[in-house]
């Protein structure tokens, strides 16, 4: 399997349920990205990993955690979302520079989230 | 700070007819500009990117885009639509060293008219 994987590709869930989103990237990249998209909005950088640091996080509320036990993996866990958390959210990797230029995102295909 | 603006939310144009994506940028330090396109239920893949060396950079499926300093523009265009290039279209910025952040427009919806 090539390139970066979402699943779910779909996830309804209640105000009150615990879920994790998963992504796993074959690409041989150090750096992972979790993005959120929503309708009328620009995409919404919420963490970056790079070397399975977490590097960024913007301003996030904490019921997003983000995990990344490894180069290859990265996970995004929810707990008590809120309507307005709905959205597709993206994974993206890419090769870290160490500050010298900048190496091109590879997405996922995303999981369409619905908090109901 | 930076910021890209992409004019028009959505576009079309009949098929065989050229393709222009308008992109606008800010930056205090030379960019590097992106174009990424999005496919229904799909994540986004990369176009082209403009990374300082030719102003005119060639991307995937025909499409082109010409970096423009004294316009601050990174337009992207094809000479013939086609069916498939039906799609959302975003133009990305990055311009901190050592930053992850990179900063997308909303998006152009680009429909092809048969």
């Amino acid at each position: 399997e090539t390139g970066v994987t979402q699943t779910p590709r779909h996830l309804v869930m209640g105000m009150t349920n615990k879920k994790s989103l998963k992504c796993e990237q074959h690409l041989g990249h150090n750096a992972m990205y979790w993005y959120k998209q929503s309708a009328k909005k620009p995409l919404e950088l919420m963490f970056v990993y790079s070397l399975e640091e977490r590097v960024e996080n913007n301003s996030v509320p904490s019921r997003f955690s983000p995990e990344c036990p490894n180069s290859s993996h990265l996970f995004l866990h929810l707990h008590t979302l809120q309507p307005e958390d709905s959205a597709l959210y993206l994974c993206a990797s890419s090769q870290a520079t160490g500050g010298q230029g900048y190496s091109p995102l590879h997405f996922g295909n995303g999981t369409r989230l619905t908090v109901t | 700070a930076q910021s890209v603006t992409q004019l028009g939310s959505h576009v079309s144009v009949s098929e065989g007819a050229l393709v222009l994506l308008r992109c606008n940028y800010s930056s205090s330090v030379p960019p590097y500009l992106f174009w990424y396109v999005q496919y229904p239920n799909q994540g986004l893949q990369l176009l082209l990117k403009y990374t300082s060396a030719a102003t005119l950079v060639k991307g995937i499926n025909g499409f082109e885009a010409e970096f423009k300093k004294s316009e601050t523009s990174f337009h992207l265009t094809k000479p013939s639509a086609h069916m498939s290039d039906a799609a959302e279209y975003f133009c990305a910025l990055y311009s901190g060293a050592g930053s992850y952040q990179l900063t997308f427009g909303k998006g152009t919806k680009l429909s092809v008219i048969p």
